[in-house]
């Protein structure tokens, strides 16, 4: 068990709507990432939030978005949703002084 | 532009065979370079980190070298088992704030008996 939390584990919605995936950190961990991993892919950066702001930016597309909390979680919201859009979406926090992260079991997103 | 290649992409092994995972990285500055595993449909789990200094460092059955002047790691495992099948991912890490990592796109590890 890493400490992340991530919820929800599935999920399955139509292409067009809007889905909210949500994170909780390790506990007294400031950082939080979102990666999106598509099938036999690798893992690719969407962005990273540091105590509520936003730290740095990856390849997230403009229909995406994310925010984090003053209690630390993050939410990312994914709009207008696309076929390709179908991925698990890992959520990590980690130690910003070692450089570790920390992942969650992810969220499997599907899109019909 | 920091890039991490990892090869092979894929590898197929026997169980109880051994087996070595290639990590090249162009990231600089340079702070520590990580190796995670990755079961399938599961979020990696950091296995070694190797900081400058370091040139070998073992956990397990899994041993991994750093070469800083060529920056090239490699991730040995050693009498490879079932559970061994998954991905494995290298990832480099720069000095300064912010934890700026650069992952590579993974070997896809699989062992048959």
């Amino acid at each position: 068990d890493s400490g992340v939390t991530q919820t929800p584990k599935h999920l399955i919605t139509a292409t067009g709507q809007r889905v909210t995936l949500r994170c909780s950190p390790r506990s007294g961990d400031l950082s939080v990432y979102w990666y999106q991993q598509s099938l036999d892919q690798g893992l690719q950066f969407l962005i990273q939030y540091y105590n509520g702001e936003e730290r740095a930016k990856g390849n997230i597309l403009e229909r995406f978005s994310a925010q984090q909390f003053p209690d630390l979680h993050s939410e990312l919201n994914l709009s207008s949703l696309e076929l390709g859009d179908s991925a698990l979406y890992f959520c990590a926090s980690g130690g910003v002084n070692t450089g570790e992260l920390f992942f969650g079991e992810g969220s499997r997103l599907t899109v019909l | 532009k920091n890039q991490v290649e990892q090869s092979p992409q894929s590898l197929i092994i026997l169980e109880g065979k051994n087996c070595t995972l290639q990590c090249n990285y162009t990231v600089s500055p340079f702070s520590n370079l990580r190796w995670y595993k990755q079961d399938t449909g599961r979020g990696p789990v950091s296995l070694t980190i190797m900081t400058f200094s370091e040139n070998t460092k073992s956990n397990g059955r899994y041993t991994a070298t750093l070469d800083a002047d060529t920056k090239q790691s490699s991730l040995h495992i050693t009498a490879s088992q079932l559970s061994d099948s998954a991905s494995y991912i290298c990832v480099v890490r720069e000095t300064g704030g912010g934890n700026k990592l650069t992952f590579g796109t993974g070997t896809q590890l699989k062992v048959e008996l």
